[in-house]
Parts: structure tokens; C-alpha cells; sequence
């Protein structure tokens, strides 16, 4: 079965530091991945997606970035991180073909200080 | 972007009540899901709903993909406290590439034993 994994769990940063928020998936491969965010407990914004190995497409423009080095490995950047990157972080994974299922990962709760 | 309106924003219930809560739109959809979060938590998907009039249900969960193909509606039969988190609806819009989902605001669940 598949699984997704998204690391650190927690993380307090200052302004002005960088940022590497990580995910990984088991179980699949060439899986369509994906970056959330979430305000709030509300709804999600699509940060970035991503249909193979170094294709990125952002949705937003903003002080983030993503890269995927690896087929199920999905990583999300800042150089400089502001306050109004606080929030919950969600990865999420669809299998590449006809479903539009997608499955999250249990996110990252950053707070920038 | 392309917006769902999902209603109620939130509700305050009796355990043992049922919950109905929807999704509208003014675009036709392709496919709507429906998740559901608890507190700290990634979305997890409940139900998957791929043609236009289909009801579909997972134990005390129902629900339909609108005949307009602009709405879909969930059912909770039966509230238990377990059923507490906030519900999300998304959907993939006809003629949008089939890698993104469009997510509605979520409606919070509350139950008063």
C-alpha cells in the first residue's frame, strides 16, 4: 500500500531564515505530488505540483520553491522566509492516469517568529 | 481562481443528528471528492464521485454528484463524536488539465454530546 510522509512534524523559524520542508511517498511511482497550504484551519491553497522529475509548476507567486529530485521525493524552500509564511504545510500524492484522487500527508505546522 | 462555495461554514450539533452540508458552483465539474480533517491533522478522503448523478456511500456517509454537474452534497447519518473536523469538498473542472483540484472553504463540524 502506498503511504506519505512529510517531515519535520513542527517547526518554529525566525524571519529571514531558510526553510526545507520535506515529503516522501512509498508504494507508487511517478506519482503526481503536490504542496498545500492551509491558513488557519481553512481552506487549501495549492502551492506548487509537480508530474515528474524536475517539473515544477508553481500556482502562486510567492516566497517559496519546490523541487523534485527524486520520483516520490517533493521538497518545498524558501531562502528567506516572512511571517505570512506561517501555516500548515500539506504534501499531497495522485496516481499519474484517469483518477483525480489525491492523498495527503499528515502536513507540516510551521510558525515564523 | 475558479471558486466552490461550500455551506454551511460551520455547524453546531447534537450527537445523533444528521449533517447535511454541499458544494456549489457556476463551472461544471468533472469529478467532486470529499475529505474530511481532524485537528492537526491531513485531509482523508471519504468519498469519490466520477458521474454526474451518482450516489455513493461509505457506512453513514452519503453522497451525490449534482445531475448539473456544478454541486455535490454530503450526508452524515447518525453524528457520533468522532465525526468531528471540518469537511472539505473539491472537484476537477471540465476542461482544466487533470492534475489539480479545485477545494472548497470547508464546513466545521461541532457535536454537543
Amino acid at each position: 500500500s502506498q503511504t506519505i510522509h512529510q517531515w519535520p512534524a513542527t517547526l518554529v523559524q525566525p524571519v529571514g531564515s531558510p526553510l526545507s520542508l520535506e515529503c516522501t511517498v512509498e508504494g507508487t511511482s511517478n506519482p503526481n505530488l503536490y504542496w498545500y497550504r492551509q491558513a488557519a484551519g481553512r481552506g487549501l491553497q495549492l502551492l506548487f505540483y509537480s508530474v515528474g522529475i524536475g517539473q515544477i509548476s508553481s500556482e502562486v507567486p510567492q516566497n517559496l520553491s519546490a523541487s523534485r529530485p527524486q520520483d516520490r521525493q517533493f521538497i518545498l524552500s524558501s531562502k528567506k522566509l516572512l511571517l505570512s509564511d506561517s501555516g500548515f504545510y500539506l504534501c499531497a500524492w495522485r496516481e499519474q492516469g484517469a483518477v483525480e484522487e489525491q492523498y495527503f500527508g499528515p502536513g507540516t505546522r510551521l510558525t515564523v517568529t | 481562481g475558479q471558486q466552490l462555495n461550500q455551506s454551511p461554514q460551520s455547524m453546531f450539533i447534537q450527537e445523533g443528528e444528521d449533517v447535511s452540508m454541499n458544494c456549489t458552483s457556476s463551472s461544471i465539474f468533472n469529478t467532486w471528492l470529499w475529505y474530511k480533517q481532524d485537528p492537526g491533522e491531513g485531509p482523508v478522503l471519504l468519498i469519490a464521485l466520477y458521474k454526474a448523478g451518482e450516489l455513493t456511500s461509505n457506512g453513514r456517509l452519503t453522497a451525490q454528484f449534482g445531475i448539473t454537474r456544478k454541486d455535490s452534497f454530503l450526508n452524515i447519518s447518525a453524528s457520533i463524536p468522532s465525526d468531528v473536523g471540518i469537511y472539505f469538498c473539491a472537484g476537477q473542472l471540465r476542461g482544466q488539465g487533470a492534475q489539480k483540484l479545485v477545494f472548497g472553504q470547508g464546513t466545521r463540524l461541532t457535536i454537543n454530546p
